[in-house]
Parts: structure tokens; sequence; C-alpha cells
């Protein structure tokens, strides 16, 4: 069966400092592969989605994500964070009409 | 283009009783989704629906059920409400007509709380 690991419960990051967020999912064929993000009292957001093609994609909000499969790698990232980007962060994976997500990280942004 | 939306917001119930939940998709889709997200189990698929036919079903008991409309809206309902059912219900939705139509739109969901 497919699964996601998201390695990092929680992750602490200074505003303008680079942002990573690291997702390894387990399906042995090509995946399809989604970052959300949740504000606290809100539904998901879609960020960005790989299916295929091109391994590095670009998503709303400056964030990007590189796909590698040689690593079972999704890992999501941001140049410069701010204070907005403070929230919760799942990495998905798609098959049989579902989406499968990791436990998620969460990001808090220090001024 | 109007998002997912989700009635009611909130709901208080008391355990026994049963709840339903409703789902208004973006207009045009016709493929519904709902998840249960609580903060033991995270993100967990309840099932999903394409023109009114389930396709997929999660790992939950059968108290958890589900149906779709013509009209591509969609109702969950939990029967004899336990504690644990307390969660965010999300429900999302996707058009599932390309490759890309695997991109699902999720809703602000309904926060239930049993009692």
């Amino acid at each position: 069966a497919q699964s996601v690991t998201q390695p990092d419960i929680h992750i602490t990051v200074s505003e303008g400092a680079s942002l990573e967020l690291r997702c390894n999912y387990s399906y042995g064929a090509t995946p399809y592969l989604f970052w959300y993000v949740q504000s606290p009292g809100q539904g998901l957001q879609l960020l960005l989605k790989y299916f295929s093609g091109d391994t590095l994609v670009q998503g709303i909000k400056g964030f990007e994500a590189e796909f590698k499969r040689s690593q079972s790698s999704f890992n999501l990232r941001k140049p410069s964070v701010h204070w907005s980007d403070a929230a919760e962060y799942f990495c998905a994976v798609f098959n049989d009409y579902k989406l499968s997500f990791g436990a998620g990280t969460t990001v808090t942004v220090r001024a | 283009k109007a998002g997912v939306t989700q009635t009611p917001r909130y709901l208080i119930k008391t355990r026994g009783q049963q709840v339903t939940l409703s789902c208004s998709p973006i207009s045009g889709h016709r493929s519904v989704s709902w998840y249960q997200q609580t903060p033991g189990q995270g993100l967990q698929f309840l099932f999903e629906y394409f023109s009114e036919t389930q396709r997929n079903k999660g790992n939950f008991p059968g108290r958890f059920s589900g149906r779709q409309f013509s009209n591509s809206r969609s109702e969950m309902n939990v029967s004899t409400l336990e504690l644990g059912d307390s969660a965010l219900y999300l429900c999302a939705s996707s058009s599932r007509t390309t490759a890309s139509s695997y991109e699902q739109y999720f809703g602000p969901g309904t926060r239930l709380t049993v009692t």
C-alpha cells in the first residue's frame, strides 16, 4: 500500500530564511504527488502537484518542490519565508481515487 | 467560481445521536471525497463518489456512510456517534476528466464535537 512519511513534525524558521520540508513516499508505480497547506481552522489549500515530466514543479505562494525518484522524495522548498507561511503542511500521494497523507509538518515563523 | 462549501461549519452532538454533513462541490466537478482529520490519526480517507457511485471506501465502520446526488452534492452520515468521532470532516471535489483532474480542492470542513 502507498504511504507518505514526513520526518519533521515541527520546524521553526526565521522570517526571510529559506525553508525545506521533507516528504518520502512508498509507492510502486509513478506517483501523483501533492503538497497542501492548512492554516488553523481552515481546510486544505493545494500548493503544487507532480504528475510527470519536469521534476521541479512550481506552485503558488513562491513554493517549489522537487521529485526525486531515486530517493522516493518530494521535498517542498521556499527561498524566503514570510510570517504568513506559518501553517501546517501536508504531503500526499494519490492512488485509487484517494489521497494518502503524511502526518504533517507544522511551520513556525519567528520574527 | 465558488469553492467547495460545507454545512454546517460547526456541530455539537451527544453520544448515540446521528449526524448528517453536507458538501457542495465546485460547479462542474463530479467527484466528491470525504476525509476525517483528528490530532491522533491525522487525515484519513472516508469515501469517494463519482456520478452517484461510491468508487472507494476507507477503513471506517459501517456507522459512516455517504451518498451523492445527481447534482453532485454529497452528504455523509454518522450514526450512533461515539466520542472518538469528534473531528474535522473535510470534503474535497475534483473534475476527474483529465490527468490534471486528480487535483482535489477542499472545503473549509465541518467541526464535529461529540459530548
